[in-house]
């Protein structure tokens, strides 16, 4: 089925251990987002791309890091995790403008750092 | 203060009443959302609108750019419309804000 993958669903987490949560869309899309959202408060944006080899931070991009070598992947990379990363991470794809058309998102990945 | 507010916060509804949930934005915009996610986490996108209003089966989402507020209706509510709905703003400069959402509980 067309939409966007991410992977792990679930992952725990040391302090100071690193990993990355994979996204990939195949509906095509531009633009790809990653999201964190923290309990009872609404997403923040970490970071986002416009196209393959182009990429900007977005609100917390702190302590993350992103690549988007192909159109489809775009892996978000947490170095030495932090408990302050204890997050639901979605991912997101959209054709062109958000504007346009809208997001599609992703599962979610739940990590817990320890 | 947020730039994107939602009222209300939790919203509890008998199946079958008329939901309003409400959204006020303090930004420019291009485009405002409608979120829904379910308790299973699932994000889908229900609207995206810069003027005026949208229907898509019993939902209905309009936007007044000149008061910066926009509402999605609910008609003829049921249990499966459970969930948090979640109210987003996006400009041209790729700027997106969230608000916190509004969960809503339709009982049978």
């Amino acid at each position: 089925n067309a939409g966007v993958t991410q992977t792990p669903k679930f992952r725990i987490l040391k302090i100071g251990q690193s990993m990355t949560l994979q996204c990939t869309q195949d509906m095509n899309h531009n633009y790809m987002y990653w999201y964190r959202q923290d309990p009872g408060m609404g997403l923040k944006l970490i970071y986002y791309s416009v196209g393959a080899g182009i990429t900007d931070k977005g609100e917390v991009p702190n302590g993350y890091n992103v690549s988007r070598s192909t159109t489809e992947d775009f892996p978000l990379r947490l170095e030495l995790a932090a408990p302050s990363q204890t997050s639901v991470y979605f991912c997101a794809s959209s054709s062109l403008q958000v504007r346009d058309y809208g997001y599609t998102f992703g599962s979610g990945t739940r990590l817990t750092v320890v | 203060k947020n730039e994107v507010e939602q009222s209300p916060q939790n919203l509890t509804a008998q199946e079958g009443e008329f939901i309003t949930i409400n959204c006020s934005y303090s930004v420019g915009i291009s485009a405002l959302h409608w979120l829904q996610q379910h308790p299973g986490g699932g994000i889908v996108s229900l609207f995206m609108l810069s003027s005026g209003k949208k229907k898509h089966g019993r939902l209905i989402a309009t936007i007044n750019i000149q008061e910066k507020h926009s509402s999605l209706h609910i008609t003829a509510s049921h249990p499966r419309d459970s969930a948090v709905y979640i109210c987003a703003v996006s400009n041209t400069g790729n700027q997106f804000y969230f608000g916190t959402g509004t969960s809503l509980t339709v009982i049978p």
